[in-house]
């Protein structure tokens, strides 16, 4: 089985702009989650969907949002770019999203807002 | 926060040397899960132990989980310099909410 892809795998956006982050799960996972790792706050939930619905979110402001797609595929988007938003953002697919199911993790996508 | 936490922070050894990091939490778990992370990449699975569960091996690597103490540890044998990674323990956290919460990590470093 291929396993998770992200696209891209490496970004440099301006402040203020928006940028948005494409996550392909494992054929057959119905659960994406999103992370951010930053050196200073390490990994970080950003949230979690499931069967296209936004099942659970982390505490980051509105300016993060994502969605999911009926092929299980998910996006995240940050909009009015800070240059805080530099990290390293990875995506998780879960079979089901349980809790006693492991997560799988893709390459992730650098972000660096200058 | 993060409410996992690991220890050492940063760890160096010899080739061949086995490499103990350890993991604690605060409240009660299904499982625990351990994954690797080289250096800026994304993060691979390396073994889940469910609570009911004392010891856990995959290959080189061994997994101890004492739910009376809240804490894990994860044992690489025989090291190799390609086991040079950050590692790191998860839970998922308390309630309804599926997302795994993280520690700050172990960073190992296996000279050649």
């Amino acid at each position: 089985k291929a396993g998770v892809t992200q696209t891209p795998r490496y970004l440099i956006k301006t402040r203020g702009q928006q940028v948005t982050l494409s996550c392909s799960p494992i054929s057959g996972h119905r659960s994406v989650s999103w992370y951010q790792q930053t050196p200073g706050q390490g990994l970080q939930f950003l949230f979690e969907y499931f069967s296209e619905t936004q099942r659970n979110k982390g505490n980051f402001p509105g300016r993060f949002s994502g969605r999911q797609f009926s092929n299980s595929r998910s996006e995240m988007n940050v909009s009015t770019l800070e240059l805080g938003d530099s990290a390293l953002y990875l995506c998780a697919s879960s079979l089901q999203g349980r809790k006693s199911y492991e997560q799988y993790f893709g390459p992730g996508t650098r972000l660096t807002v200058t | 926060s993060q409410q996992g936490e690991e220890d050492p922070q940063a760890l160096s050894i010899q080739e061949g040397e086995n490499a103990t990091m350890n993991c604690s939490y605060k409240t009660s778990i299904n499982n625990l899960q351990w994954y690797r992370q080289n250096s800026g990449r994304g993060l691979v699975h390396l073994i889940l132990i469910r609570s009911n569960e004392r010891e856990k091996h995959s290959g080189r690597l061994r997994v101890t989980l004492d739910t009376s103490k809240k804490s894990s540890s994860l044992l690489i044998t025989a090291s190799r310099a390609a086991d040079t990674a950050s590692y790191f323990c998860a839970r998922y956290s308390q309630g309804g909410s599926e997302k795994l919460v993280f520690g700050k990590g172990t960073k190992l470093t296996v000279n050649p």
